[in-house]
């Protein structure tokens, strides 16, 4: 089964910062997708922002991009300009045809 | 679009208890998901239903549960037998071909 990794159980940031959440995946398929997922302490997961994997050009919405090294099997997250209702667990997705695997995710606190 | 609801959203029962959580999806979502979550962990995959067909099922999901989706709408997750360690919140998501997971409120179970 494909795997998910976050290493990073927390990360903190000062509001109006930026921060760089990680996250690695390894696969054979080729043809998937990737996504961020937000989950506030009222813990509904919330699409922050998604990747196909057969394209090149590294998502953005808004604060939130992503760099995606498709190689690397890396997808990290990162958020520009941190605000305060940021501060989630963030969970890193990876999909494929059928099969959708979450990591164990990101506690981001953000301070201000 | 109502979002996807799940019902109830707390259970509280006692070992050896049997209990069934509903999911709706999002009307038109053919694919359904459940997942379980602990305290601090991501979502840990149970089971996937493409329309009514239950297409695969987690080695998490023993015997002892079983999830259907008979008209390939609402989905039910029964516990038989509850332990305490199947005290989680259990997720339910949906989604169309080629768009992002949609998840519910989920319902958290503590088996007491």
């Amino acid at each position: 089964a494909q795997t998910v990794t976050q290493s990073q159980p927390e990360m903190s940031v000062q509001e109006a910062e930026t921060v760089t959440l990680s996250c690695t995946y390894d696969t054979s398929e080729s043809d998937y997708y990737l996504f961020w997922y937000k989950q506030p302490p009222s813990r509904q997961m919330i699409l922050v922002i998604r990747q196909e994997a057969y394209k090149q050009q590294n998502a953005t919405e808004n604060r939130f991009s992503v760099n995606f090294q498709k190689a690397a099997k890396s997808f990290s997250l990162k958020i520009s300009d941190s605000q305060l209702g940021d501060a989630a667990m963030y969970f890193c997705a990876y999909r494929s045809d059928n099969d959708m695997r979450f990591g164990a995710g990101t506690r981001l606190t953000v301070k201000p | 679009d109502t979002g996807v609801s799940q019902d109830p959203r707390h259970k509280i029962t006692k070992r050896g208890q049997n209990v069934t959580f509903r999911c709706d999806p999002i009307s038109e979502h053919n694919r359904l998901y459940w997942y379980r979550q602990t305290l601090g962990q991501g979502p840990e995959f149970l089971t996937y239903f493409q329309n009514e067909a239950q297409l695969e099922k987690s080695r998490l999901l023993s015997d002892r549960f079983s999830a259907e989706r008979p008209k390939g709408s609402f989905s039910t997750l029964e516990i038989q037998r509850t332990e305490q360690g199947d005290s989680a919140m259990y997720l339910c998501a949906s989604r169309r071909i080629n768009s992002p997971l949609h998840f519910g409120n989920g319902t958290r179970l503590t088996v007491t």
